[in-house]
């Protein structure tokens, strides 16, 4: 089965930062990659698929990068709605989540 | 618009069975895979079973499930379902149905979630 991590498990940012989150496969997965936006008590929102690509109507501040195994998810100028948690998902062999990231406000 | 909605959850005693309901609308309900997400309390997303489109022949589980869910689809009335059975306490959680892109593993909409809480 293929495991993801992801860090830092939370931070703590400004309105306005650069926060970049790290999201790593047990083995390869080409590009097979997806991020989630999750708020409390709601359903997780998808930002970005297949590594890079942007879901439609999803803010341009959001980018992803990578393949293979490592993966970025960056936040160009942070915005007070989103702090939330953000979770990586491999869609390569089943489908296996990352543990999340917390963004919280500084 | 998408729209998912999900039903069915509630207390049950470890050992019980319970079925859950996913009424989707604003799309070709048949011309997608559909999946269950869960979400124990505190705690992260875990994909639970997924169903291919069309006739919904094929489904995958995750371990944790495999053996006890039963994930179908009903494509005349637009309804996904999850059928529980041998619940554990540490099934307790929301389960989300997700709807993927076309073709694609990539789960691009979801419904609101429906808690099912597993206790003697």
């Amino acid at each position: 089965d293929i495991q993801m991590t992801q860090s830092p498990s939370s931070l703590s940012a400004s309105v306005g930062d650069r926060v970049i989150i790290t999201c790593r496969a047990s083995q390869n997965i080409a590009r097979h990659l997806n991020w989630f936006q999750q708020k409390t008590g709601k359903a997780p929102k998808l930002l970005i698929y297949d590594a890079s690509t942007l879901q439609s109507g999803v803010s341009s501040r959001f980018s992803g990068s990578g393949s293979g195994t490592d993966f970025t998810l960056t936040i160009s100028s942070l915005q007070p709605d989103d702090f939330a948690t953000y979770y990586c998902q491999q869609s390569f062999s089943g489908r296996t989540f990352g543990p999340g990231t917390k963004v919280d406000i500084k | 618009e998408v729209q998912l909605l999900e039903s069915g959850g509630g207390l049950k005693q470890p050992g019980g069975s319970l079925r859950l309901s996913c009424a989707a609308s604003g799309f070709i309900f048949r011309n997608f895979a559909m999946n269950w997400v869960r979400q124990a309390p505190g705690q992260g997303l875990e994909w639970v079973a997924t169903v291919a489109a069309g006739g919904g022949g094929s489904t995958y589980y995750a371990d944790s499930v495999k053996g006890r869910f039963t994930i179908s689809r009903d494509n005349s009335n637009n309804t996904l379902y999850l059928q529980m059975n041998t619940l554990r306490v540490e099934d307790t959680a929301v389960y989300y149905c997700a709807k993927d892109r076309l073709v694609q593993s990539v789960m691009d909409s979801w419904g609101q979630g429906t808690l099912v809480t597993v206790s003697s």
